[in-house]
């Protein structure tokens, strides 16, 4: 059964850096292109961003560009979420989800990890 | 970006009911739209894509229609499990949007 397992979320103050990483499995992550998406605290979703399978692409909403940065480590079954100057509105749980081929549709979803963000 | 517009925001309805909830676009999107159901502390389960198509495994009463700026998710006989959140979602351009989110109560 295919698994996407969420890590490193954590309480962290305005300003800090923190990266969220994804452990992927039972299936290939390096042919699919992956996803972050998050919710805000009884909120509800938000895409992040996406990264193609070689991670020589990535997209991004416009209000974490350059402060966030998706990558992946095929080898390890693993992809990232690298978030700098964090700010209190990027309180939120974030997910992992896997984009089925050929489409930006979410077929795979973990359970989460939160962030928190004291200012 | 385009903009995903759900409604209603919340809907009350009998195990047995049929549902039907709006998503539109604020511009073309083809029938590049799928739909997730969330329950409460759970991630979010694909059940319908490219406007139409129903998930493998996703039970036969969900369907759903439409195309270019306004789609509509059909729950056909309402069941227990049924009672949760739903959310529509644009794939036919970056940024990806979703709605904001029908939340299905019992009434």
């Amino acid at each position: 059964e295919v698994e996407l397992v969420e890590s490193g979320g954590t309480l962290v103050q305005s300003g800090g850096s923190l990266r969220l990483s994804c452990a992927a499995s039972e299936f290939t992550l390096g042919n699919y292109w992956m996803t972050w998406v998050r919710q805000a605290p009884g909120k509800g979703l938000a895409w992040v961003g996406t990264i193609k399978q070689d991670g020589s692409e990535t997209y991004y909403v416009d209000s974490v560009k350059d402060r966030f940065t998706i990558s992946r480590d095929n080898a390890k079954n693993s992809l990232y979420l690298q978030m700098n100057s964090l700010r209190a509105e990027d309180t939120a749980l974030y997910y992992c989800a896997r984009a089925r081929q050929g489409s930006d549709v979410f077929d795979y979803w973990g359970q989460g990890t939160l962030v928190t963000v004291s200012s | 970006d385009i903009q995903m517009t759900q409604s209603p925001s919340t809907v009350s309805a009998s195990e047995g009911d049929r549902v039907t909830i709006t998503c539109r676009a604020s511009q073309s999107i083809r029938s590049w739209l799928a739909w997730y159901q969330q329950k409460p502390g759970k991630a979010p389960k694909l059940l319908i894509y490219k406007a139409s198509s129903l998930e493998s495994g996703v039970p036969s009463r969900f369907s759903g229609s439409g195309s270019g700026t306004e789609f509509t998710l059909t729950i056909s006989s309402l069941q227990p499990d049924d009672f949760a959140t739903y959310y529509c979602q644009q794939y036919n351009s970056y940024p990806i949007t979703f709605g904001q989110g029908t939340r299905l109560e019992i009434k």
